[in-house]
Formats: structure tokens, C-alpha cells, sequence
């Protein structure tokens, strides 16, 4: 199984910061990496697949990067919003798809 | 628009059979490519994939809970089902349905990688005696 670990685990952070968000995997995954947003009792939210293609819809402050077993989610501004838990997800060789294990991003 | 919604019973009794069910609206599990994953999260904990079924009935598993794992659909109804046998208090989760797609919309291609979008609003499922 390929296993997605995630740094750090958790971050505290102020609005207006740069915050980014790693994830690393086992062995390569090429470009075969998505990223979601959970908020406390709500369902993880679709923020980036492939890497590095923005989902319709999303804040551009948010951006990701990475191919290989290396990835990053940078979000360039926090808002308010974004305090949340961040998960990344690979099904590069599946089953199982498997995430990360979450980095939760709370207001200093 | 896409919409999943989860639905089944709140609490279970250890060694007995969950059964969830996952109501689609917005499109059709007939239609090549599409696909619903089944994905729980235990209080405070991570998500674990558990279950995919493609439009073409082609089924994947977890390794680590296949044996206890089963997942169906039923196009006349719009709904995957997904059993799970022997449940313990290990197995208290929120259990989401979620759409699996592969659609690019930035190339307006489809990529060979799966992800999900949107999710269902989840199911808290306690096992408890």
C-alpha cells in the first residue's frame, strides 16, 4: 500500500499568512495527488486533484504543487474560511486509495 | 447538480451487519466513467477509503476490510449500497458516500486518477452493545 504522511500535523497560523501544507508519498505517485478541506462537522470539500488544477469554484489563493512522492498546498492569504483540517488523497495504485493522515490549521 | 446522500441505521450492535444506502441525484450510474466511493472517518480521526463501484460494475475494496465489505447498486433505484459484516465498536464512524470522478475541467479531458466531488453529508454510524 502506498502511505500518504503528511507535515505538519497541525499549524497555527493568522489570518493574512502563507501557510503551506506538505504531503509525501511512499513511493511515486506521479501527479496522481488531490487535496480536500474539512470543516468540523461537514464532509471534506474537493479543493485540488491532479497535483495542481484549481476545482471550479475555489479561491485562487489556494495552489498546489509537487509530482513524484513531494507535494505542497500553499494558500498565499489565509481568510478567515480556511481554518480547517486539509487532506490529501492519492489512487495512483489502488486499492486502496489512501489519505493522509490530516493537518489541521487553527487561528493563533 | 450533483448530491449523494447517506442513510441507514444510527446505532448497531457488535457482530451484526451494517447496511448504508447512497441516493444520487444529478447523474446516472449508467453513465460510462462514473463511479461512488464509500469513505468513513472515526471521531477526531482520518478518513479511510473503503469501497468504489464503477457505472460498469467493476468493484475495489480495502485489502484490510475486504473480507467484512460489500458494495452494489441499483440503477432503477439511484442508490450503491454498501454492507459491512461483524461490526465493532472500532468500526463508530461518520460514513460518507462520495461521487468519484476523473473529469478535468481545466483540459476538459479525463484523467486516469479518481477523486471525489462532491460528498455526501455523512451517516454516524455507533456500534455499541
Amino acid at each position: 500500500d502506498i502511505q500518504m504522511t503528511q507535515s505538519p500535523s497541525s499549524l497555527s497560523a493568522s489570518v493574512g499568512d502563507r501557510v503551506t501544507i506538505t504531503c509525501r508519498a511512499s513511493q511515486s505517485i506521479s501527479s496522481y495527488l488531490n487535496w480536500y478541506q474539512q470543516k468540523p462537522g461537514k464532509a471534506p470539500k474537493l479543493l485540488i486533484y491532479a497535483a495542481s488544477i484549481l476545482q471550479s469554484g475555489v479561491p485562487s489563493r489556494f495552489s498546489g504543487s509537487g509530482s513524484g512522492t513531494d507535494f505542497t498546498l500553499t494558500i498565499s492569504s489565509l481568510q478567515p474560511e480556511d481554518f480547517a483540517t486539509y487532506y490529501c488523497q492519492q489512487s495512483y495504485n489502488y486499492p486502496p486509495i489512501t489519505f493522509g493522515q490530516g493537518t489541521r490549521l487553527e487561528i493563533k | 447538480q450533483i448530491a449523494l446522500k447517506e442513510s441507514g441505521p444510527a446505532l448497531v450492535k457488535p457482530t451484526q451487519t451494517l447496511t448504508l444506502t447512497c441516493t444520487i441525484s444529478g447523474f446516472s450510474l449508467t453513465t460510462s466513467g462514473v463511479g461512488v466511493g464509500w469513505i468513513r472517518q472515526p471521531p477526531g480521526k482520518a478518513l479511510e477509503w473503503l469501497a468504489l463501484i464503477f457505472w460498469d460494475d467493476d468493484k475495489h475494496y480495502s485489502p484490510s476490510l475486504k473480507n467484512r465489505l460489500t458494495i452494489t447498486k441499483d440503477t432503477s433505484k439511484n442508490q450503491v449500497v454498501l454492507t459491512m459484516t461483524n461490526m465493532d465498536p472500532v468500526d463508530t464512524a461518520t460514513y460518507y458516500c462520495a461521487h468519484r470522478t476523473n473529469y478535468d475541467h481545466l483540459w476538459g479531458t479525463y484523467r486516469p486518477d479518481n477523486w471525489f466531488d462532491p460528498w455526501g453529508q455523512g451517516t454516524l454510524v455507533t456500534v455499541s452493545s
